[in-house]
C-alpha cells in the first residue's frame, strides 16, 4: 500500500558532493512538492511540480534544483552539499490542480552533511 | 513564507483526556489540513476543513475554523497513548500556483 517512496531512509554525504534524493509516487498525481524539516522550524518548501518538466521554487530553492522527466519521479538534487544542508526531506503528491487536496508523503531521507 | 503558528508548541497529557491544538494564519485561505507525524517519519493527513466550514469531525477529532479570526483548532478527544505524535497544521492560500504551507508543529505527548 505504499504510495510515495523515498529511496533513502537515512543518507551521509561529504561536503561538496553532488547529492540526488529520489521520490517515486504511483497515485498517478501530477503534483509533487520537496520540503525540508528542521527543528523549530517546521517544514519549508523547496521546490514543487505541477505537471512533467515543469518546476516551480519554493520558499529556500538556493542551493538545490529539481528534475521532473517522468510524471511518477521528482528527484531533488543538491549541487554542492554542504553542512547547513543536513535535515530531514521529506516528498509529497497531490493530484488535480493542488486545491481542495491532501498531500501523501513519504518517510523521509534524513540526510546528513559532513 | 511560514504561514500557520501551532499553539502550544508541547503538550503532555495523560491518557483519556482531551488534548486542544491551535493554529494561528495570515492570509486568506482556500481549505485548512491537520498532519500528524510520527517521531521521524513522513506525515499523514488528518482532516481537511473547508474556508466555508465552520466545524468538521472524524472519529476522535474534532476541527473547527474561525476565518474571521484566521484560526483553527484540533481536538483529540480521549487520548491514548498512540496519540503521542507532532501535529501540524497546513493551510492551502487563496492563490494560484501555490502549494501548502505548515506551521511548525505542536508535539503532543500521552502518557498511560
Amino acid at each position: 500500500d505504499v504510495k510515495v517512496t523515498q529511496s533513502s531512509r537515512y543518507l551521509v554525504k561529504r561536503t561538496g558532493e553532488k547529492v540526488f534524493l529520489e521520490c517515486v509516487q504511483d497515485m498517478d498525481h501530477e503534483n509533487m512538492f520537496w520540503y525540508r524539516q528542521d527543528p523549530g522550524l517546521g517544514l519549508r518548501l523547496i521546490y514543487f511540480s505541477y505537471d512533467v518538466k515543469m518546476k516551480e521554487k519554493g520558499d529556500i530553492p538556493e542551493g538545490y534544483s529539481v528534475s521532473r522527466e517522468k510524471k511518477e519521479r521528482f528527484s531533488l538534487i543538491l549541487e554542492s552539499a554542504s553542512t547547513n544542508q543536513t535535515s530531514m526531506y521529506l516528498c509529497a503528491s497531490s493530484s488535480g490542480q493542488g486545491k481542495g487536496v491532501d498531500y501523501t508523503f513519504g518517510s523521509g531521507t534524513r540526510l546528513t552533511v559532513v | 513564507s511560514q504561514q500557520g503558528e501551532e499553539d502550544p508548541q508541547a503538550l503532555s497529557i495523560q491518557e483519556g483526556e482531551n488534548a486542544t491544538m491551535n493554529c494561528s494564519y495570515k492570509t486568506s485561505i482556500n481549505n485548512l489540513q491537520w498532519y500528524r507525524q510520527n517521531s521521524g517519519r513522513g506525515l499523514v493527513h488528518l482532516i481537511l476543513i473547508r474556508s466555508n466550514e465552520r466545524e468538521k469531525h472524524s472519529g476522535r477529532l474534532r476541527v473547527t475554523l474561525d476565518t474571521s479570526k484566521k484560526s483553527s483548532s484540533l481536538l483529540i478527544t480521549a487520548s491514548r497513548a498512540a496519540d503521542t505524535a507532532s501535529y501540524f497544521c497546513a493551510t492551502d492560500p487563496n492563490q494560484a500556483g501555490t502549494a501548502l504551507i505548515f506551521g511548525k508543529g505542536t508535539t503532543l505527548s500521552v502518557s498511560s
